[in-house]
């Protein structure tokens, strides 16, 4: 069965600190999808990047990079220079298979950022 | 924004009744996915409709169930309510590339 481990439950930086999100993942499926989705203190889910298992490329988006190991079954996630609208609960997701739902979360990593 | 709603968006309920949220989806997306996210937890997959018809569940009791409509909108049914429902009830749409979430409805069961 898949899984998602988030071991990092909460983080605290100040203000343009970078920082890293972990994110570990099982499955026995060959072919997944893996996610990272931010929720505000709002509560809606706001989708970042999806990556499919056969693309190991890294990905930069601005001030966003994520980085994916299939040897250490990794997916992480790092914001540079942070900022205070930062601030959310992130979340890694895993789908198998080839639709890309169906998701499986791990637990989530509360980032506060302080100015 | 995503284009997805849901409603209401909050709901006071006693142990042992029943509840239907509802879900409109984004224009064209033919799939919708239901989440329940307890309390400081990541989303736990509930159940999913593709064109009206129910394509996969986790593991979650038949007292949750659910529908999709014609025009893709959703509802999700929770009979005989217990203390633990208490939680924020995402729906989700998606047309095969990744799943965009509702603001959700949260849900107090008392």
């Amino acid at each position: 069965a898949q899984k998602v481990t988030q071991a990092q439950t909460e983080i605290s930086v100040v203000e343009k600190e970078d920082v890293t999100l972990d994110c570990v993942y099982e499955t026995r499926d060959t072919t997944y999808y893996l996610f990272w989705y931010k929720q505000p203190p709002s509560g809606e889910l706001v989708f970042l990047i999806r990556r499919n298992s056969f693309d190991e490329q890294n990905e930069i988006s601005g001030r966003y990079s994520w980085n994916f190991q299939k040897s250490t079954s990794s997916f992480n996630f790092t914001i540079t220079a942070s900022q205070v609208v930062d601030s959310a609960v992130y979340f890694c997701a895993l789908s198998e298979g080839e639709a890309g739902n169906m998701l499986t979360f791990g637990g989530g990593t509360r980032l506060m950022v302080k100015p | 924004e995503t284009g997805v709603t849901q409603s209401p968006t909050h709901l006071i309920k006693t142990r042992g009744q029943q509840v239907t949220l509802r879900c409109s989806s984004q224009s064209g997306h033919n799939t919708v996915s239901w989440y329940q996210q307890a309390l400081g937890q990541g989303p736990q997959f509930i159940f999913q409709y593709y064109r009206e018809e129910e394509n996969g569940r986790g593991n979650f009791p038949p007292r949750f169930s659910g529908l999709q409509f014609p025009n893709y909108s959703s509802e999700l049914n929770v009979n005989a309510l217990e203390l633990d429902d208490s939680a924020l009830y995402l729906c989700a749409s998606s047309a095969g590339l990744a799943e965009y979430f509702g603001p959700g409805t949260r849900l107090l069961v008392l």
